[in-house]
């Protein structure tokens, strides 16, 4: 398994600021994911983050809203920017690990954003 | 299209009671199947896992589930629930480009 570190763990934030979430892996990884978590809610795909390459976003998140950096193949971050209340969520970053009997995915602990 | 249901939004049983957390799935070839725990203030810890053969899964903590082709199910079960396991679950499936679908969650509540 792989052992995921997310930095913040929780933080408040500003209306109309921009924070950067950091997310290492103990392990190399060739794809990270980026979840959130809204109040509530499930989890919400906002994007992977494959080494060297641009994060490829699902439907309804754009670059300019939550840039990625996936400088390295243990390391990774996301920035929610420009925020309002309604990105107050839990960001979760998460990898695919291999096992003999097939794919897992493991996740972070989770940065708990609260917007206000 | 791949989807995740779980029916029960929110479960209570009495701590030492048999429980059993519902998930259905829509995928068209075999699904890898999963089920994930998340504590109050934490993230999600994989409890256990179905890729193939036995239908009958041992995961962490005391939990096992069964695949269900037929009934296109992935049930969750504890023969006796302890507090600690209060928490919310999430079944998922692995599907195309290998991309994960959860359900949208059941709350477990444990009562003395």
């Amino acid at each position: 398994s792989a052992v995921i570190s997310q930095k913040p763990s929780r933080d408040i934030c500003q209306r109309g600021t921009s924070l950067t979430i950091q997310c290492q892996v103990d392990s190399q990884v060739t794809m990270m994911f980026w979840y959130r978590q809204q109040p509530g809610q499930s989890l919400t795909l906002i994007a992977t983050a494959n080494q060297g390459s641009e994060a490829t976003y699902e439907s309804g998140f754009v670059i300019d809203k939550f840039p990625i950096s996936r400088p390295n193949l243990t390391f990774s971050t996301l920035t929610v920017s420009n925020m309002s209340p309604e990105d107050s969520s839990i960001y979760l970053c998460s990898v695919e690990g291999y096992t003999r009997s097939g794919n897992t995915i493991y996740f972070g602990e989770g940065s708990w954003l609260t917007v206000v | 299209a791949q989807s995740v249901t779980q029916p029960d939004i929110h479960i209570t049983v009495s701590e030492g009671a048999s429980l059993e957390l519902r998930c259905n799935y829509s995928y068209g070839a075999t699904p890898y199947l999963f089920w994930y725990v998340q504590s109050p203030g934490q993230g999600l810890q994989l409890l256990l896992k179905y890729f193939s053969g036995d239908t009958l899964v041992q995961g962490i903590k005391g939990f096992e589930a069964e695949f269900k082709r037929s009934q296109s199910s992935f049930n969750l079960r504890k023969p006796s629930v302890h507090w600690s396991d209060a928490a919310e679950y999430f079944c998922a499936v692995l599907g195309t480009g290998n991309q994960f679908y959860f359900g949208t969650g059941t709350s477990l509540t444990v009562i003395p």
